[in-house]
């Protein structure tokens, strides 16, 4: 899988947007680009992916660059709740079983 | 909304022990997994399971791992002869076809 690069920490004040970002300039044209958080002492969560158009859901928001070599996680209303550990990860469509490759991700503060 | 249960939530084991980590997946979901995170690191692929056999594993599924799907709803990881390092967080995941993991909140194993 492609590697990608994200910042290792951030900082939100509670009720603003919040913005993080990804690198993946090997990513493939089959590679999909998918979000997970980790919050404090709980298992991953998936939060959001897509491949090319940006994607909303009830969680978030994913703005994809369009020659795909980034992507954006988009918070648009950071709650105290929201403090976790987020990893951008790209998994291969052809991929057999699917294992996930985590990085360290960005561990993402959210101030009060 | 499912989930993916894993008991004990905790377990402490002597070195040398067996010890069996056990997951109830989703109910439809027909890929398992297990990975495992050792405080402060990164979440670490072990093993995938589909069609009641091993998919993938990685390095770190040696000969002391096992796993097994022994009634249709349980899903188990098992470590016949604990050492110290298999001290970690261990995680299992199931995801439907096509669709993210979704993951348990983990079983703490302490190894003495």
């Amino acid at each position: 899988d492609a590697k990608t690069t994200q910042p290792n920490s951030m900082e939100s004040n509670e009720e603003e947007p919040v913005h993080l970002p990804c690198n993946h300039s090997t990513i493939s044209g089959t590679d999909y680009i998918h979000w997970y958080r980790q919050l404090p002492s709980q298992g991953p969560e998936y939060v959001i992916h897509g491949l090319t158009s940006n994607v909303n859901n009830r969680m978030a928001s994913l703005a994809i660059a369009e020659d795909r070599k980034s992507s954006t996680l988009i918070l648009h209303r950071a709650t105290l709740r929201d403090a976790a550990v987020y990893y951008c990860i790209l998994k291969n469509s052809g991929a057999g079983s699917y294992q996930l490759t985590f990085g360290k991700g960005t561990k993402l503060s959210v101030i009060p | 909304e499912p989930e993916v249960t894993q008991t004990p939530s905790h377990q402490v084991t002597q070195m040398g022990q067996e010890v069996i980590l056990r997951c109830v997946p989703i109910s439809n979901h027909l890929y398992f997994y297990w990975y495992r995170q050792i405080l402060g690191q990164k979440v670490e692929f072990l093993v995938s399971f589909y069609n009641n056999e091993i998919s993938e594993k990685s390095e770190i599924f040696d000969d002391q791992f096992s796993v097994e799907r022994p009634d249709g709803s349980n899903f188990t990881l098992k470590i016949r002869s604990t050492k110290l390092e298999d001290s970690a967080m261990y995680f299992c995941a199931s995801r439907g076809g096509g669709q993210p993991q979704h993951f348990g909140d983990g079983t703490r194993l302490s190894i003495l």
